[in-house]
């Protein structure tokens, strides 16, 4: 089945310093692949995202590229703040259809927690 | 108000109750989703539903049961719940012509004594 594999946390940095956080995956066929982002005591919300192979999405200064070659989608930020403090999953949904409907699952990866101090 | 609404946001229960997690949107999007959140596990599908006739099983969905009452309404059920059934609870929802992205409710922090 499709999985979702991120780098262990937790990241502890700097701000200003460079964010990279690594996620691979496992899936058949042509997954789209998420970035979600979860505040203290919120929700998730979507970060970015990427709908086929070499796309890159990007948000408030986040970047990340589908790599279909080396099945990646590696989160990166060059200049971290404080509030980017949060916990970062990785996910990607379900690419197999049906009489023509995709189901729309997400599998996420176990997330990493993002610490960034003055 | 929010777009997604879980109620409550946080309970506290004890082992062999019955509980229910309430989760209404006002996004009008046909698909309905419950997951939970462990620490270190992510978040792991317990049902889906495509419309009010369509439920079905997620990847951990035994112990659980769930309603679809209307399109804007899905409810999680614990039958009797189980402390191993502590953890944050949260429903997302999803509009099929939009590339999969979700929006999700605050969660439910429920713990089992």
């Amino acid at each position: 089945g499709d999985s979702v594999t991120q780098m262990e946390g937790p990241v502890t940095l700097s701000e200003e310093a460079f964010l990279t956080i690594n996620c691979t995956y496992t899936a058949t066929g042509y997954p789209s692949l998420f970035w979600y982002v979860q505040y203290p005591g919120e929700g998730l919300q979507l970060l970015l995202k990427a709908t086929k192979a070499d796309d890159k999405g990007s948000n408030k200064g986040f970047e990340a590229t589908y790599r279909k070659e080396t099945t990646s989608f590696h989160l990166e930020k060059g200049s971290v703040q404080v509030s980017d403090s949060a916990v970062y999953f990785c996910a990607l949904s379900d690419s197999q259809f049906a009489g023509g409907t995709s189901y729309g699952k997400l599998t996420f990866g176990q997330g990493t927690i993002l610490t960034v101090h003055p | 108000d929010a777009d997604v609404t879980q109620t409550p946001r946080n309970r506290i229960t004890k082992t062999g109750k019955r509980i229910m997690l309430e989760c209404s949107q006002t996004k009008g999007h046909d698909r309905m989703y419950w997951y939970r959140q462990d620490p270190g596990l992510g978040l792991r599908l317990i049902y889906y539903s495509f419309d009010v006739k369509d439920i079905n099983k997620g990847e951990i969905s035994d112990g659980y049961s769930v309603s679809r009452q209307a399109q804007a309404k899905f409810s999680l059920s614990l039958e009797s719940a189980i402390p191993n059934q502590t953890a944050l609870y949260f429903c997302a929802t999803s509009d099929y012509t939009i590339p999969y992205g979700y929006t999700f409710g605050s969660g439910t922090r429920l713990t089992v004594v």
